[in-house]
């Protein structure tokens, strides 16, 4: 199975608002709403971000919000804040029962 | 509050078996709303999906890991284990064991803090 595909790098400046797609196909994100995103700082574990697409844990800020069209699901974080640089992993469930992720977009905060 | 830790060794010589085990505390380890998982990280690189266990023994596996690939796991301890044989210098990482849950939507919402494991002579 194929990495799910994210650009490598985005950035913006503090207050801005970003998003990160983050492309499939027909087997995972064009097919199931099992799209999740996460955060994650050097040397830290993974933090779930977002599930089913675009629903939020209850901890993780409204800033963050994500939606799908077809194979392509994204991220969008609005009101840029410093703490918010970090790397980003998006993830779908496949049609052969297993599990994908994507390749990682580092979020410069410039 | 659930935890997981990982643990096992952290030098693995080529052609061995990577051995790790995964321990839960604070919460049930056989509820049907969660499997367990184990992701890795090589060193300046993305997240890779190894493989899952469900509450009732069924595993899911990587089909590019799936040859060397087996998850175990042990209720009355509250752990699930990982073992990759045959490695090589490919499979350092660090090792990641997470919960995840398959009832609503397929995610991981508990991690560990990860174990380095390196492949080395």
């Amino acid at each position: 199975q194929s990495a799910l595909t994210q650009p490598a790098s985005v950035s913006g400046s503090p207050g801005q608002s970003i998003t990160i797609s983050c492309t499939g196909t027909s087997s995972d994100i064009g097919v199931y709403d099992y799209v999740s995103w996460y955060k994650q700082h050097p040397g830290k574990a993974p933090k779930l971000l977002i599930y089913e697409v675009s629903n939020r844990p209850s901890e993780i800020s409204d800033r963050f919000s994500g939606s799908k069209s077809a194979n392509t699901a994204s991220l969008t974080i609005s009101g840029l804040q410093a703490e918010d640089e970090a790397d980003y992993y998006c993830s779908s469930f496949t049609t052969t029962n297993t599990l994908v992720f994507g390749g990682g977009t580092k979020l410069t905060v410039l | 509050q659930l935890q997981l830790q990982e643990s096992g060794l952290g030098l693995v010589k080529p052609s061995e078996t990577l051995s790790l085990t995964c321990t839960v505390s604070g919460g049930s380890i056989t509820s049907s709303e969660y499997s367990w998982g184990w992701i890795r990280q090589p060193p300046g690189k993305g997240l890779e999906w190894i493989g899952t266990i469900s509450y009732s023994g069924r595993t899911h596996y990587n089909p590019s890991l799936k040859s060397r690939v087996t998850i175990s796991e042990d209720t009355p301890k509250k752990q699930f284990s990982l073992n990759l044989r045959s490695v090589t210098g490919a499979d350092t990482a660090v090792y990641f064991c997470a919960r995840h849950n398959v009832v609503s939507g397929y995610y991981f919402d508990a991690w560990g803090q990860g174990a380095l494991v390196t492949v080395s002579s």
